[in-house]
């Protein structure tokens, strides 16, 4: 069955520090991919998305994930995580299948 | 307003009581969609409205019914829910439905059953 996992259910990292959020994913064939965040009482909000061509891609808040066909991973990544990045993060694949969350803490 | 809205923003309801949960999307799409969110659980998909037709219902208790009279709005009437019932619903909406589209969300109704 198609299944998207996101191993790190709770993850903690102190302000400036580099940050690196796992995505593997189940699929036959490539899918779509994107990352959500999800702040505190709010909804989800569309930071990336792969479909296709360059494995690199550059989302809004900094934030970039590179896709790697081999290891089915789509990690999400940050260079210098702000303490606003405190929120839980979702990756997801085509057909609707979202990944458990991932809770980023940021300590000052 | 733009975006994807979502009426009323928490509700607390009894059992017996009948409510329903509004959203609105502004922007243009003709997909829209209800998710549960529990807590330690992955986001549950409910109900899925392309151009104003349901076309999926994923197992979902008669107790939540969805209603789409148009493809800006979209409705879930409850009634006689469970405790187990309490959770963040989120609405979302996209341009179609392909499950490769990017979904907008608005910022969910917190829901307490008592």
């Amino acid at each position: 069955a198609q299944s998207v996992t996101q191993p790190d259910i709770h993850i903690t990292v102190s302000e400036g520090a580099s940050l690196e959020l796992r995505c593997n994913y189940s699929y036959g064939a490539t899918p779509y991919l994107f990352w959500y965040v999800q702040s505190p009482g709010q909804g989800l909000q569309l930071l990336l998305k792969y479909f296709s061509g360059d494995t690199l891609v550059q989302g809004i808040k900094g934030f970039e994930a590179e896709f790697k066909r081999s290891q089915s991973s789509f990690n999400l990544r940050k260079p210098s995580v702000h303490w606003s990045d405190a929120a839980e993060y979702f990756c997801r694949a085509d057909k609707l299948i979202f990944g458990t969350g991932t809770r980023l803490q940021v300590f000052p | 307003e733009t975006g994807v809205t979502q009426t009323p923003r928490h509700l607390v309801m009894g059992m017996t009581n009948k409510k329903s949960l509004k959203c609105e999307q502004h922007l243009g799409h003709n997909a829209m969609y209800w998710y549960k969110q529990s807590a330690k659980k992955p986001l549950e998909l409910m109900f899925v409205y392309s151009l104003e037709e349901r076309v999926e219902n994923n197992s979902v208790p008669s107790r939540f019914s969805p209603e789409c009279p148009n493809s800006s709005h979209l409705f879930l009437h409850l009634h006689t829910l469970q405790p187990e019932d309490s959770a963040l619903y989120l609405c979302a909406s996209s341009q179609v439905y392909d499950g490769t589209d990017t979904q907008y969300f608005g910022p969910g109704t917190r829901l307490t059953v008592l």
